[in-house]
Order: C-alpha cells, then structure tokens, then sequence
C-alpha cells in the first residue's frame, strides 16, 4: 500500500515568507506525527496528533509554528514569517495507533530552504 | 525529561568488520525501544524494536540490539558488516507517554 506522502519535496523560501507543508499519512493511521531534522541535531519532535486533536504540541519551537489536521488524516504544518534557522528537512510520521508498540513509519520529508 | 544519546556520530568501517553503535537512554520507568535506519536517498524505516521479554531483539538484515535494563543502554550490534549497510541509525525511545524520542543519529561509512 502507499507509504507516508509529504508535499513539497523541496521549498525554497525568503525570509519572512509564510510556508505550508503537507503530510498525507497512511490509510487508516490514526497517529500523525511531525519531527524535524537538522544536521547533526538528530530529529527533534515538533507535534503529535491523535485523531484531529493534538495531546501534544510541546515541541512546536516557537508561535510562529502551527498544525492542524482534518478528517483524521491529511496534516498541514504551517510557518509563519520564515527565519533562516527554520531550514531543515520536516519529517512527517503515521502509526497505528497511540500505543507505545506502534512503530513510526515515515514519510520523505520536506526539504525546506530559507534564503 | 526523557532523552537519548548515541556516543558515535561518524563511524567507518570495512566490510567484514563488526558493528556496535552505543546507545543510552534516559528515563526510569518502562520503555520501548527502537532502531530506525536511513540510507542513502531512502526514508527512515523500522530496524528493529524492544518491548518485552527477551532483551536481545533481532531485526532485519542480521542486525540484533541487546537491552541492559541496568546500564540504561540499548547497543545496536551486527557481527559483519556490508557496503549496503551504509546509512545513518538512529536508537528511539518511547517512556512515559507516547512520544518517540529520538538520539542525535550515527552515520556509518562501510568501505568495500
């Protein structure tokens, strides 16, 4: 079946500039989660989702940060008035459920510039 | 606050060569633990996992992981390595609640 799907591969931006990422999760995943990914920083929790509602947004680095997900399923993570040391790749997440024995599986993430 | 450490950021070896990537984690209560992998071009995926029972968990491509309840540790172990196992690993923990946490990552470089 089809895996994790993000959308745009790629973004270049100017600072300042609004952004929005899509993650469109697997079938029937209940859980969506948002990480990102800086060089050497590892992956550094952004948001959790269960269902449209989120537990946990205690990773959102800043205000100009927001998510939201409809219908269960397809999220979008927003960017407000990009700054540089917003560029990372934006890693978007899906499991089963909630439960602690669900693995993520993970989509190819956004690669996001900002210049 | 939970957290998690891999001690090797970089890591070569040659074919042939044993594996073992050192991670620890930080929490006190029950955990779940995850490798996750990343090659070249690809999307992480799920090496293997640890929820109960036997500590010494085997995953795909002849990796194997020992839990060390004591030492905190999860140690990701493959006694030879190959070229097509270059990429870069990550140890994951879930602890209290439901969020996987994830270490810095290592990337290992096999020359063949």
């Amino acid at each position: 079946g089809a895996g994790v799907s993000q959308s745009p591969s790629n973004k270049v931006t100017e600072k300042g500039k609004d952004v929005e990422l899509r993650c469109d999760p697997i079938s029937g995943h209940t859980a969506l989660y948002w990480y990102r990914q800086s060089l050497g920083q590892g992956l550094e929790f952004l948001i959790y989702f269960q269902g449209n509602s989120a537990p946990d947004k205690s990773g959102l680095p800043s205000d100009r940060f927001s998510a939201e997900r409809t219908g269960g399923s397809v999220s979008t993570l927003t960017i407000q008035r990009t700054q540089q040391e917003d560029s990372a790749v934006y890693l978007c997440a899906s499991s089963q459920s909630s439960g602690r024995d669900s693995p993520l599986h993970f989509g190819n993430g956004t690669r996001l510039t900002v210049t | 606050a939970q957290s998690v450490s891999q001690h090797n950021h970089h890591v070569i070896l040659s074919e042939a060569a044993s594996l073992e990537l050192g991670c620890n984690y930080s929490y006190g209560g029950t955990v779940n633990l995850f490798w996750y992998v990343q090659y070249p071009g690809q999307h992480l995926q799920l090496l293997l996992k640890y929820f109960s029972g036997d500590p010494l968990v085997k995953g795909i491509k002849g990796f194997e992981a020992e839990f060390i309840k004591s030492k905190f540790s999860f140690n990701l172990r493959k006694p030879s390595v190959q070229w097509s196992d270059t990429a870069e690993y990550f140890c994951a923990v879930i602890g209290g609640g439901f969020k996987t946490i994830f270490g810095a990552g290592t990337r290992l470089f096999v020359k063949a």
